[in-house]
Parts: structure tokens; C-alpha cells; sequence
């Protein structure tokens, strides 16, 4: 069955720092979303993307976010200076088009020291 | 603005059944039900699009009501696979390029 996969599953980063965090969606795919989940807490809007630009972005995908595609099946989230606030579980997902099922990955957990 | 899911948490006995809702004071184009285990990822139930129409997937339902901006997710003769948490996302535009997410249903069924 495909799956959307995320790597690293686990990064520790130093404040301050670059992240990236990559994605591979579903190959027949074409709507692919960030997602974020602080321990406990509910499922929070990143940012969608779609056609090789973001459709939505929420209040928290300020200046330090940023998405890529960079090829043909990578999707990737960076953020350019992390804060202790950014550690949390980051998802990406993906589906075939609006109002179709969602394909959450496993999630990479970021934690910021 | 988030919708307001309703209870917080429930715990059942197996063969028992749950009613999970889930309320937005906005206008909603559809409702997104997810079900989420400790420690995984999200996974998808069903979505629910305006116009009231209810959706079953074995013995888990659910109905949005267009009128009161309300669904309910019907969970009957639970099993002890059906616990974790459950979220609704609502989607106000009709693309569903933004889900926003209520803040869970914690399901736990028992023996």
C-alpha cells in the first residue's frame, strides 16, 4: 500500500539552527500539507501546497518557514532559525485532490535544546 | 476559529457505544474525522461534505448537520481497536486546503 514517508524520524537541533525536514508523498498525489502537533495537543495547519506554490498558510508559518519541492518527488519544510517552541511532532500528508482522504506520514519529531 | 469537540474524553466497555461531536460557529463546507493512535500518525475516516448527507464505514458513522454547522461521529459496539483520540477538521472553503482541527475526543475502550 503507498505511503507517505518522512525523514529523519527524530531530530535534535540547537536553537538558532536550520532544519529541514523531507517528505515524500504519495506518487499520484498532487496536494501535499505541512502539519504540526505539540505533545498532547491537537493537530495545528502549517501550510498547503499545490501546483509548486503554497494554496494555504496558517498564522504560525511565518518569515523563518519555508516549502520546497525540489524535484519530482521530494517535499520538504524548512525552518531557518529554530525556537525551543518549535519542538513538536511535524506531519506531512498528502492526497489526490480537495475533500479526498488524506495520507498522513509517521511524522518527524523535532526537538529544540 | 476551531470547532469545539464534545466530550473531552470517554471511556467505554467493549460492545458499548460513543457519539462524538464536533460544532464550528462558522459556515462549514465539510468535515474531515480522523482517528489517531498514541504515538502514530492521523488516519483518516471519512469526510463529510455540506448538505447533511450521513457516511458510514463499518460500524462507524457519521452525519453533519448544515443548519446547527455540527457532526457527529457515531461509534457503535465499540472495539478495543477503536480507542484513541479522534479529531475533526473543518473546512470552510471548499477546497480543504486548510483543515483546522478541533482539540480531540480521547477514546479509551475496555475489556
Amino acid at each position: 500500500e503507498p505511503e507517505v514517508t518522512q525523514t529523519p524520524s527524530h531530530q535534535v537541533t540547537q536553537m538558532g539552527q536550520e532544519v529541514i525536514l523531507r517528505c515524500v508523498p504519495i506518487s499520484n498525489h498532487l496536494y501535499f500539507y505541512w502539519y504540526r502537533q505539540i505533545l498532547g495537543q491537537k493537530v495545528e495547519f502549517l501550510v498547503s501546497f499545490y501546483n509548486n506554490e503554497i494554496s494555504e498558510k496558517s498564522e504560525i508559518f511565518d518569515d523563518q518557514f519555508s516549502v520546497e519541492r525540489p524535484d519530482g518527488s521530494n517535499f520538504t519544510l524548512k525552518i531557518r532559525s529554530t525556537k525551543l517552541e518549535d519542538s513538536a511532532m511535524y506531519f506531512c500528508a498528502s492526497n489526490r485532490g480537495p475533500n479526498t482522504e488524506a495520507f498522513f506520514g509517521q511524522g518527524t519529531r523535532l526537538t529544540v535544546v | 476559529q476551531q470547532p469545539v469537540q464534545s466530550p473531552q474524553a470517554v471511556i467505554l466497555r467493549e460492545g458499548e457505544d460513543a457519539v462524538i461531536n464536533c460544532s464550528s460557529s462558522k459556515a462549514l463546507y465539510s468535515v474531515h474525522w480522523y482517528r489517531q493512535k498514541h504515538g502514530e500518525a492521523p488516519v483518516f475516516l471519512m469526510i463529510l461534505l455540506k448538505g447533511g448527507e450521513q457516511k458510514g464505514h463499518e460500524k462507524i458513522s457519521a452525519s453533519f448537520n448544515e443548519k446547527k454547522q455540527q457532526s457527529s461521529l457515531y461509534l457503535t459496539a465499540s472495539q478495543l481497536s477503536y480507542s484513541g483520540t479522534y479529531f475533526c477538521g473543518t473546512d470552510r472553503t471548499g477546497t480543504a486546503s486548510k483543515l483546522t482541527f478541533g482539540t480531540g475526543t480521547r477514546l479509551q475502550v475496555m475489556l
